[in-house]
């Protein structure tokens, strides 16, 4: 079983557009997380959240979305997209806040704007 | 947190130990030092991690100096599916943030 899951792998779609990431995690972590991958390769926080709170908002543009029905999902919604919103898109956990014992990655979301 | 300073590239020779340097000259007394590692297209994956004594996993060894200003990650017996970007990390009890990294390049 993949521990972090991302659907879907990748994504085309055109400027204007409105879409979703969805991620999973079984492994009974408490916070989760979004990080974006430029083309640059640079991997940034984008939001963490705890036991489906808000916890971290990296001064992320509000098209961004994050939505956490429990705390195993965390979902992405992002409006009105742009071609600047082109990357890889990844999610994470971990069993707390303070990430101690290591994050786990899903595999990543290949977003395409064009 | 504090600021890591990695070698932008490493060569290594298949079967040789790896060691990868990094230096973190202003960590704080709560921080931890961290290694992942982004194998082109995946996501990052943990390695190990370490407070001041050496560490050693299945994956991997951290040495961190007396004075905690300096780590190395050491592979011992690279292969070529070491090849990766591998990033050192100092964190107190806060979301990681991902430098530039050390390119990895395990050859034959």
């Amino acid at each position: 079983d993949t521990a972090v899951s991302q659907t879907p792998k990748y994504l085309v779609t055109q400027m204007g557009n409105d879409k979703s990431i969805k991620c999973e995690q079984n492994l009974g972590h408490d916070t989760m997380y979004w990080y974006k991958q430029d083309s640059k390769k640079f991997l940034k926080i984008m939001f963490s959240y705890n036991n489906k709170e808000l916890i971290i908002n990296e001064t992320v543009p509000n098209r961004f979305s994050p939505k956490s029905p429990d705390k195993a999902h965390l979902n992405l919604h992002i409006n009105s997209l742009e071609l600047g919103d082109s990357a890889v898109y990844f999610c994470a956990s971990s069993q707390d806040t303070r990430g101690g014992r290591g994050y786990t990655f899903g595999s990543g979301t290949r977003l395409t704007v064009v | 947190d504090a600021k890591t300073t990695q070698p932008p590239s490493m060569d290594c020779a298949e079967g040789r130990a790896a060691n990868l340097p990094c230096n973190h000259s202003t960590i704080s007394g709560n921080e931890y030092v961290y290694w992942y590692r982004q194998i082109h297209s995946q996501g990052p994956q943990y390695i190990i991690h370490g407070l001041k004594n050496n560490e050693t996993n299945e994956m991997a060894s951290l040495i961190i100096t007396e004075d905690r200003k300096s780590s190395t990650l050491i592979l011992p017996h690279a292969t070529l599916r070491d090849t990766a970007v591998y990033y050192c990390i100092v964190t107190g009890y806060s979301t990681l943030t991902f430098g530039k990294g050390t390119m990895l390049l395990v050859s034959p």
